[in-house]
Protein backbone atom coordinates (compact mmCIF):
# COMPACT_ATOMS: atom_id res chain seq x y z
CA UNK A 1 0.00 0.00 0.00
CA UNK A 2 0.60 3.57 -0.22
CA UNK A 3 3.17 4.87 2.44
CA UNK A 4 5.20 8.39 3.58
CA UNK A 5 8.62 8.42 5.51
CA UNK A 6 9.15 11.73 6.84
CA UNK A 7 13.13 12.31 9.20
CA UNK A 8 11.90 11.91 12.86
CA UNK A 9 12.18 15.01 14.90
CA UNK A 10 13.31 16.99 16.21
CA UNK A 11 14.73 19.69 14.26
CA UNK A 12 16.32 22.18 16.70
CA UNK A 13 17.56 25.18 14.46
CA UNK A 14 18.53 28.34 15.07
CA UNK A 15 16.66 31.28 13.33
CA UNK A 16 17.41 32.00 10.28
CA UNK A 17 19.21 28.74 9.43
CA UNK A 18 18.45 26.53 6.28
CA UNK A 19 15.84 24.56 6.77
CA UNK A 20 15.32 20.49 4.95
CA UNK A 21 12.67 18.14 6.31
CA UNK A 22 13.39 15.02 4.23
CA UNK A 23 10.11 13.01 2.96
CA UNK A 24 10.09 10.35 0.47
CA UNK A 25 7.11 8.24 -0.46
CA UNK A 26 5.50 4.65 -2.16
CA UNK A 27 2.79 4.84 -3.69
CA UNK A 28 1.30 3.39 -7.06
CA UNK A 29 0.14 5.82 -10.17
CA UNK A 30 0.51 9.74 -9.73
CA UNK A 31 -0.13 10.55 -6.61
CA UNK A 32 -0.56 14.32 -5.51
CA UNK A 33 2.21 15.44 -2.70
CA UNK A 34 1.35 17.57 0.28
CA UNK A 35 2.85 19.11 3.18
CA UNK A 36 0.82 20.34 6.16
CA UNK A 37 1.64 21.60 9.23
CA UNK A 38 0.34 21.59 12.91
CA UNK A 39 0.84 24.69 15.38
CA UNK A 40 0.61 23.42 18.99
CA UNK A 41 -3.32 22.99 19.81
CA UNK A 42 -4.07 23.88 16.09
CA UNK A 43 -5.93 22.03 13.69
CA UNK A 44 -3.54 20.69 10.36
CA UNK A 45 -2.94 23.70 7.97
CA UNK A 46 -1.86 22.96 3.88
CA UNK A 47 1.53 24.62 3.69
CA UNK A 48 1.95 23.70 0.00
CA UNK A 49 1.29 21.07 -2.57
CA UNK A 50 2.11 19.46 -6.02
CA UNK A 51 0.04 17.59 -8.23
CA UNK A 52 2.83 16.39 -11.18
CA UNK A 53 5.85 15.61 -11.42
CA UNK A 54 8.91 17.99 -11.26
CA UNK A 55 5.96 20.90 -10.21
CA UNK A 56 7.17 22.81 -7.21
CA UNK A 57 4.87 23.82 -4.26
CA UNK A 58 5.91 27.00 -2.39
CA UNK A 59 4.08 29.42 0.47
CA UNK A 60 5.19 31.22 2.96
CA UNK A 61 8.84 31.08 2.24
CA UNK A 62 8.80 27.10 2.10
CA UNK A 63 9.66 25.02 -0.80
CA UNK A 64 9.41 21.28 -2.29
CA UNK A 65 9.65 19.58 -5.59
CA UNK A 66 7.64 16.94 -6.64
CA UNK A 67 11.22 14.33 -7.57
CA UNK A 68 9.32 11.35 -9.45
CA UNK A 69 12.62 9.69 -9.84
CA UNK A 70 13.76 9.39 -6.47
CA UNK A 71 9.89 9.63 -4.84
CA UNK A 72 10.28 12.68 -2.69
CA UNK A 73 9.14 16.07 -1.84
CA UNK A 74 11.60 17.32 0.55
CA UNK A 75 10.67 20.40 2.05
CA UNK A 76 13.01 23.45 2.40
CA UNK A 77 13.12 26.82 3.68
CA UNK A 78 16.09 29.45 3.20
CA UNK A 79 15.53 31.30 6.90
CA UNK A 80 13.23 30.31 9.39
CA UNK A 81 11.83 32.06 12.38
CA UNK A 82 11.04 31.41 15.49
CA UNK A 83 6.92 31.29 14.36
CA UNK A 84 8.40 28.51 11.89
CA UNK A 85 7.86 26.04 15.31
CA UNK A 86 5.82 23.59 14.48
CA UNK A 87 4.98 19.77 13.42
CA UNK A 88 4.89 19.27 9.96
CA UNK A 89 3.59 16.62 8.05
CA UNK A 90 4.13 15.13 4.57
CA UNK A 91 1.32 13.41 2.72
CA UNK A 92 0.65 12.15 -0.37
CA UNK A 93 -2.94 11.86 -2.19
CA UNK A 94 -3.97 9.01 -4.17
CA UNK A 95 -7.01 7.89 -6.53
CA UNK A 96 -9.03 6.57 -3.84
CA UNK A 97 -9.06 10.47 -2.45
CA UNK A 98 -7.10 8.99 0.58
CA UNK A 99 -4.66 11.60 2.56
CA UNK A 100 -1.54 9.11 3.83
CA UNK A 101 0.44 10.84 6.40
CA UNK A 102 3.91 10.63 7.17
CA UNK A 103 4.98 10.72 11.02
CA UNK A 104 5.37 13.93 11.21
CA UNK A 105 8.56 16.21 12.04
CA UNK A 106 8.76 18.62 15.29
CA UNK A 107 10.63 21.83 14.52
CA UNK A 108 12.12 23.59 16.78
CA UNK A 109 13.50 27.26 16.05
CA UNK A 110 15.87 28.80 18.96
CA UNK A 111 15.97 32.81 18.52
CA UNK B 1 -15.26 32.05 5.50
CA UNK B 2 -15.82 29.90 7.94
CA UNK B 3 -13.27 26.71 7.93
CA UNK B 4 -14.52 23.36 8.69
CA UNK B 5 -15.82 23.48 12.30
CA UNK B 6 -15.51 20.94 14.92
CA UNK B 7 -17.32 20.55 18.35
CA UNK B 8 -16.50 20.14 21.02
CA UNK B 9 -12.81 20.80 20.97
CA UNK B 10 -12.54 18.86 24.34
CA UNK B 11 -14.05 16.01 25.76
CA UNK B 12 -13.88 14.23 28.71
CA UNK B 13 -15.44 10.86 29.67
CA UNK B 14 -15.32 7.84 31.28
CA UNK B 15 -15.25 4.85 29.86
CA UNK B 16 -18.47 2.82 28.59
CA UNK B 17 -20.51 6.27 28.35
CA UNK B 18 -21.05 7.04 24.59
CA UNK B 19 -19.08 10.16 23.02
CA UNK B 20 -20.47 12.00 19.92
CA UNK B 21 -18.09 14.26 17.53
CA UNK B 22 -19.82 16.82 15.59
CA UNK B 23 -18.15 18.43 12.20
CA UNK B 24 -19.39 20.65 9.75
CA UNK B 25 -17.58 21.03 6.46
CA UNK B 26 -16.73 23.90 4.13
CA UNK B 27 -20.18 24.67 2.52
CA UNK B 28 -19.89 23.79 -0.94
CA UNK B 29 -18.03 21.01 -0.19
CA UNK B 30 -18.59 17.31 -1.43
CA UNK B 31 -16.11 15.08 0.59
CA UNK B 32 -15.35 14.91 4.23
CA UNK B 33 -13.32 12.78 6.26
CA UNK B 34 -13.24 11.94 9.62
CA UNK B 35 -9.11 11.50 11.03
CA UNK B 36 -7.76 10.31 14.56
CA UNK B 37 -4.54 11.38 15.23
CA UNK B 38 -2.20 9.65 18.59
CA UNK B 39 1.63 9.35 19.61
CA UNK B 40 1.63 6.13 18.83
CA UNK B 41 -0.05 5.85 15.45
CA UNK B 42 0.14 9.31 13.86
CA UNK B 43 -3.20 10.32 11.77
CA UNK B 44 -5.38 7.79 10.50
CA UNK B 45 -8.27 7.98 8.30
CA UNK B 46 -10.92 6.75 9.43
CA UNK B 47 -13.91 7.04 7.13
CA UNK B 48 -14.70 9.62 3.94
CA UNK B 49 -17.81 10.36 2.85
CA UNK B 50 -19.00 11.92 -0.59
CA UNK B 51 -22.03 13.61 -1.60
CA UNK B 52 -23.08 12.05 2.26
CA UNK B 53 -22.06 8.50 1.25
CA UNK B 54 -19.69 6.61 3.37
CA UNK B 55 -17.31 5.61 0.43
CA UNK B 56 -14.66 4.00 2.19
CA UNK B 57 -14.73 2.82 5.95
CA UNK B 58 -12.23 0.33 5.92
CA UNK B 59 -10.07 2.86 9.09
CA UNK B 60 -13.28 2.78 11.56
CA UNK B 61 -11.43 0.62 14.20
CA UNK B 62 -14.13 -2.03 15.31
CA UNK B 63 -18.27 -1.82 15.58
CA UNK B 64 -17.83 0.59 18.60
CA UNK B 65 -17.07 3.24 16.12
CA UNK B 66 -19.73 4.82 13.66
CA UNK B 67 -20.16 8.00 11.35
CA UNK B 68 -23.19 9.13 9.74
CA UNK B 69 -23.50 12.41 7.00
CA UNK B 70 -27.35 12.89 7.49
CA UNK B 71 -26.66 16.17 5.08
CA UNK B 72 -23.82 17.91 3.24
CA UNK B 73 -23.60 20.08 6.22
CA UNK B 74 -23.48 17.89 9.00
CA UNK B 75 -21.54 14.58 10.12
CA UNK B 76 -21.09 12.98 13.53
CA UNK B 77 -18.75 10.13 14.56
CA UNK B 78 -19.89 8.63 17.80
CA UNK B 79 -18.20 5.93 19.88
CA UNK B 80 -20.13 3.38 21.76
CA UNK B 81 -19.19 2.25 24.67
CA UNK B 82 -15.96 4.71 24.81
CA UNK B 83 -12.75 3.00 26.02
CA UNK B 84 -9.47 4.67 27.31
CA UNK B 85 -7.64 3.64 24.55
CA UNK B 86 -10.15 5.26 22.19
CA UNK B 87 -8.47 9.15 23.62
CA UNK B 88 -6.98 10.64 20.65
CA UNK B 89 -7.71 13.85 18.53
CA UNK B 90 -10.22 13.21 16.62
CA UNK B 91 -9.53 15.65 13.20
CA UNK B 92 -13.25 16.29 10.45
CA UNK B 93 -11.65 17.45 7.18
CA UNK B 94 -13.58 18.76 3.90
CA UNK B 95 -12.81 18.77 0.21
CA UNK B 96 -14.48 20.61 -2.84
CA UNK B 97 -14.95 17.45 -4.95
CA UNK B 98 -13.29 14.80 -3.94
CA UNK B 99 -10.75 14.81 -6.75
CA UNK B 100 -7.44 13.21 -6.25
CA UNK B 101 -5.61 16.69 -6.51
CA UNK B 102 -8.34 18.59 -4.11
CA UNK B 103 -6.84 19.86 -0.91
CA UNK B 104 -8.36 18.77 2.82
CA UNK B 105 -9.26 21.43 4.81
CA UNK B 106 -8.99 20.12 8.36
CA UNK B 107 -11.14 21.72 11.65
CA UNK B 108 -9.59 22.23 14.57
CA UNK B 109 -9.85 18.50 16.16
CA UNK B 110 -12.01 17.50 19.22
CA UNK B 111 -9.60 16.48 21.94
CA UNK B 112 -11.48 13.01 23.36
CA UNK B 113 -10.29 11.72 27.16
CA UNK B 114 -11.33 8.72 27.93
CA UNK B 115 -10.91 7.69 31.91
Amino acid sequence: GDSVTQMEGPVTLSEEAFLTINCTYTATGYPSLFWYVQYPGEGLQLLLKATKADDKGSNKGFEATYRKETTSFHLEKGSVQVSDSAVYFCALLNAGNMLTFGGGTRLMVKP
Amino acid sequence: DAGVIQSPRHEVTEMGQEVTLRCKPISGHNSLFWYRQTMMRGLELLIYFNNNVPIDDSGMPEDRFSAKMPNASFSTLKIQPSEPRDSAVYFCASSPSGASTDTQYFGPGTRLTVL
